[in-house]
């Protein structure tokens, strides 16, 4: 099955810093990612949609200057957490589809952002 | 505007059966789906449902009526690592996923 891996798992940083966090599909080919937060007993919230080789479509209320997303390859994207505040401290969760026509996501296992 | 409901929480029994109700209000509409999900992990694909009627697999059944924006995951032979958050979400005409808040299942001996 299609399998998508995050990294890191888990990453704690001081207010301030910037994070990287790495999302691949490891046996497919992911035309379209999504970067999702979940806060503690709460639902996925989607933060952006993005598509290989170009700009990542943000939701209202995310800020893509603070958020950024590069989706430069098929098997990668890459969210940057830039100037972490506790506030943002988070799961942060990748899903990954083939198309248009795959109707299934593939979550990667998530990373738990803790920000000091 | 788009809008899913599920309940908060739901109570049930190792052994019993369970009907988790999903309402939906969605601009245009590509599939129905139910996720499960365990406290701290990421969410798994339980089932999709683009057509009306009901889907079996195995424990887990889910149905949908497009007409009445209703969809329902049933679980049978509960067990207790059956006790998860369970995620309904439809895909829109732009194949965006939009979530409901999630069902807490608690599973009791």
């Amino acid at each position: 099955g299609a399998v998508v891996s995050q990294h890191p798992s888990r990453v704690i940083c001081k207010s301030g810093t910037s994070v990287k966090i790495e999302c691949r599909s490891l046996d497919f080919q992911a035309t379209t990612m999504f970067w999702y937060r979940q806060f503690p007993k709460q639902s996925l919230m989607l933060m952006a949609t993005s598509n290989e080789g170009s700009k990542a479509t943000y939701e209202q209320g995310v800020e893509k200057d603070k958020f950024l997303i590069n989706h430069a390859s098929l098997t990668l994207s890459t969210l940057t957490v830039t100037s972490a505040h506790p506030e943002d401290s988070s799961f942060y969760i990748c899903s990954a589809t083939t198309g248009h026509n795959s109707y299934e996501q593939y979550f990667g296992p998530g990373t738990r952002l803790t920000v000091t | 505007g788009q809008n899913i409901d599920q309940p908060t929480e739901m109570t049930a029994t190792e052994g019993a059966i369970v009907q988790i109700n999903c309402t939906y209000q969605t601009s245009g509409f590509n599939g129905l789906f139910w996720y499960q999900q365990h406290a701290g992990e990421a969410p798994t694909f339980l089932s999709y449902n683009v057509l009306d009627g009901l889907e079996e697999k195995g424990r887990f059944s889910s149905f949908l009526s497009r007409s009445k924006g209703y969809s329902y995951l049933l679980l049978k032979e509960l067990q207790m690592k059956d006790s998860a958050s369970y995620l309904c979400g439809t895909m829109d005409s732009n194949y965006q996923l939009i979530w409901g808040a999630g069902t807490k299942l608690i599973i009791k001996p």
